[in-house]
């Protein structure tokens, strides 16, 4: 399995809402990513996470909560987002060995829309 | 601090043509560098790596990409074009110390007219 499946493809959430975004991967990757994608522009890393840890948070704001269940599961826990937020987010895993960087595998991305 | 630039916002070239889409960098050490393919609200998709070797990569899609380290370039290029390679193309670079971290250039429109 050479994949990273993202849930849900679409979502609309109010200001108020709590919602959360989910990545699984079966590949065996002991590093994952988040990634916010806003349209025609490059990839803005979120977070990292490495053995389950996360290793590097890009100064996100807090309502934006990552979480990292199991080596294969990723979750991103939204609340009280704004309007600006509204983006592609973007999961990814790789390999993880040291002395070495290795290319990230994408998932398809969950659409979010803030009213 | 590493970086990596993509000149060219658009590049337009005809069926059957070669293509080129342009790449420099700036990393401290050696680079390792990525080309990605992204579709139409997809996610992206991993092209080819350079790491050490031979300067020049194969990749997917009978795609390739030359390291130039004295111009710090990495060029991806493909013999012969198709529509079907239209899309957003990202160059990347991570250095040694980058703890997983990698840097995607502003990206390259590609489009192919038949």
């Amino acid at each position: 399995d050479t994949e990273v499946t993202q849930t849900p493809k679409h979502l609309v959430m109010g200001m108020t809402n709590k919602k959360s975004l989910k990545c699984e991967q079966h590949m065996g990757h002991r590093a994952m990513y988040w990634y916010k994608q806003k349209a025609k522009k490059p990839p803005e890393l979120m977070f990292v996470y490495s053995y389950e840890k996360l290793s590097i948070n890009e100064s996100v704001p807090s309502r934006f909560s990552p979480e990292c269940p199991n080596s294969s599961l990723l979750n991103l826990h939204l609340h009280a987002l704004q309007p600006e937020d509204s983006a592609l987010y973007l999961c990814a895993s790789s390999q993880e060995r040291s002395g070495s960087l290795n290319e990230q595998f994408f998932g398809p991305g969950t659409r979010l829309t803030v009213l | 601090a590493q970086s990596v630039a993509q000149p060219e916002d658009q590049v337009n070239v005809a069926e059957g043509n070669p293509l080129t889409v342009k790449c420099t960098y700036s990393v401290s050490g050696n680079p390792y560098l990525f080309w990605y393919v992204q579709y139409p609200n997809r996610g992206l998709q991993f092209l080819l790596k350079y790491i050490t070797g031979d300067n020049l990569v194969k990749g997917s899609y009978g795609f390739e990409a030359e390291f130039n380290k004295s111009q710090t370039s990495f060029h991806l290029k493909k013999p012969s074009a198709l529509v079907s390679d239209s899309a957003l193309y990202f160059c990347a670079v991570g250095g040694y110390s980058s703890a997983s971290k990698i840097i995607f250039g502003s990206g390259t429109r590609l489009s192919i007219r038949p």
